[in-house]
């Protein structure tokens, strides 16, 4: 356990539906992240949030919405994805603002398919 | 542009036989280069961060080195459990604080 907690940890939604990713963490963290892992890919930058605000979006489609209501919580909104979004969604926290203990903890994911 | 490469890709061992991961990286500025391990289905956990060249870190049967180019993950008579994909990524000076990952080493430790 690495202190972040990501539901759920599997989700099959149809290219029409709505749905949310639920990141929470319990470091005491000030910033978190969302990150893509896609098949033979390398992790992929989506969202920065610090101090509860977002930093770097990192041109993702308008279909993936954050949302980070406080220091602990972090949303993944998706609404009508393409099969070719179906990846791992990682949640990461970092304690920013202080050399030598930027290291971000990683949640154990969630399994995104779209049929 | 950040960039980040590993090798090899794929890497099979015997059990104890010593060997090392690359990563080869380019950044503006470093601020960070961390290494992770991830296990099938799972999020990476973390091992360590280097933020200068010469600096060395360890733990257990890992060590990690950094030079002004390059990091080695040096791993030690291995046992069948450190079969992962060890992934590599850096932190670049004065950007937004998200890393930069390679696609990772695939290890297999045959017992």
């Amino acid at each position: 356990e690495t202190g972040v907690t990501q539901t759920p940890r599997h989700l099959v939604m149809g290219m029409t539906n709505k749905k949310s990713l639920k990141c929470e963490q319990h470091l005491g963290h000030n910033a978190m992240y969302w990150y893509k892992q896609s098949a033979k890919k390398p992790l992929e930058l989506m969202f920065v949030y610090s101090l509860e605000e977002r930093v770097e979006n990192n041109s993702v489609p308008s279909r993936f919405s954050p949302e980070c209501p406080n220091s602990s919580h972090l949303f993944l909104h998706l609404h009508t994805l393409q099969p070719e979004d179906s990846a791992l969604y990682l949640c990461a926290s970092s304690q920013e603002g202080t050399w030598g203990t930027d290291t971000q903890y990683f949640g154990p994911g969630t399994r995104l398919t779209v049929l | 542009e950040d960039q980040v490469t590993q090798s090899p890709e794929a890497l099979r061992l015997q059990e104890g036989e010593s060997s090392s991961l690359n990563c080869s990286y380019t950044v503006s500025g470093l601020r960070g280069l961390f290494w992770y391990r991830q296990d099938p289905g799972k999020g990476p956990e973390f091992l360590f961060t280097l933020y200068s060249a010469g600096e060395e870190k360890e733990k257990e049967r890992l060590k990690a080195t950094l030079t002004k180019k390059e990091s080695f993950l040096h791993i030690t008579a291995p046992k069948p459990e450190d079969s992962a994909t060890y992934l590599c990524a850096v932190q670049a000076v004065g950007g937004a604080d998200g890393l930069t990952f390679g696609k990772g080493t695939h290890l297999i430790i045959q017992p």
